[in-house]
């Protein structure tokens, strides 16, 4: 299976400031990644597909990139509404699987 | 748009068998470019993927749960179903179904708690 470690696990932040969450694959997954934002009792919200593609509808201050097998999620600019829970998830070769998650807290 | 609603029992016992429907609706689930899955997230935890079904019958599951898992489709009802056997206390979760697509997975169900109790 490809471990994907996400790091950090908590992250404290301001609104207004940029952040980014990190994760890496245990080896090639391409751009086979994606990122995902959860709120508590909801479905996870799809954001970025292919590493780097921005999701329909998700406000263009959310951004991925990636290089080799570590891809980021950048905010630039922190809103209220994007204090929740981040996961990457391979989708390279089954079985899928996702990062452990990072919890965006308000600082 | 599509819509996904999962349906089936809340509680199940341990040592009996899961089942839960995920009803799609605003498109067809024969559509040739999705493969229909399910994922679950255990209570205060993360997310795994349980397996995922094309509209013809194919499968794939997660190694770790492949003995007890079965998905299956039926076209003319627009659903998919995810049957998981054995359960014990560990297999307590939200569980979701999702549209599994190249461009990840867009569209999901509400999700829908089991508890496997006695």
């Amino acid at each position: 299976d490809i471990q994907m470690t996400q790091s950090p696990s908590t992250l404290s932040a301001s609104v207004g400031d940029r952040v980014t969450i990190t994760c890496r694959a245990s080896q090639s997954i391409s751009r086979w990644l994606a990122w995902y934002q959860q709120k508590p009792g909801k479905a996870p919200k799809l954001l970025i597909y292919e590493a780097s593609t921005l999701e329909s509808g998700v406000p263009s201050r959310f951004s991925g990139s990636a290089s080799g097998t570590e891809f980021t999620l950048t905010i630039s600019s922190l809103q209220p509404d994007d204090f929740a829970t981040y996961y990457c998830q391979q989708y390279n070769s089954y079985p899928y699987t996702f990062g452990q998650g990072t919890k965006l807290e308000i600082k | 748009q599509l819509q996904l609603q999962e349906s089936g029992p809340g509680l199940v016992k341990p040592s009996e068998t899961l089942s839960l429907t995920c009803s799609v609706s605003g498109g067809s689930i024969s559509n040739n470019n999705y493969y229909w899955g399910w994922i679950r997230q255990p209570p205060g935890k993360g997310l795994e993927w349980i397996g995922s079904v094309y509209y013809s019958g194919s499968t794939y599951y997660n190694p770790s749960l492949k003995s007890r898992v079965t998905i299956s489709v039926d076209t003319s009802r627009d659903q998919f179903s995810l049957k998981l056997s054995s359960v014990t206390a560990a297999d307590t979760a939200v569980y979701y179904c999702a549209v599994d697509s190249t461009g990840g997975w867009p569209f999901w169900g509400q999700g829908v708690l089991v508890t496997v109790s006695s």
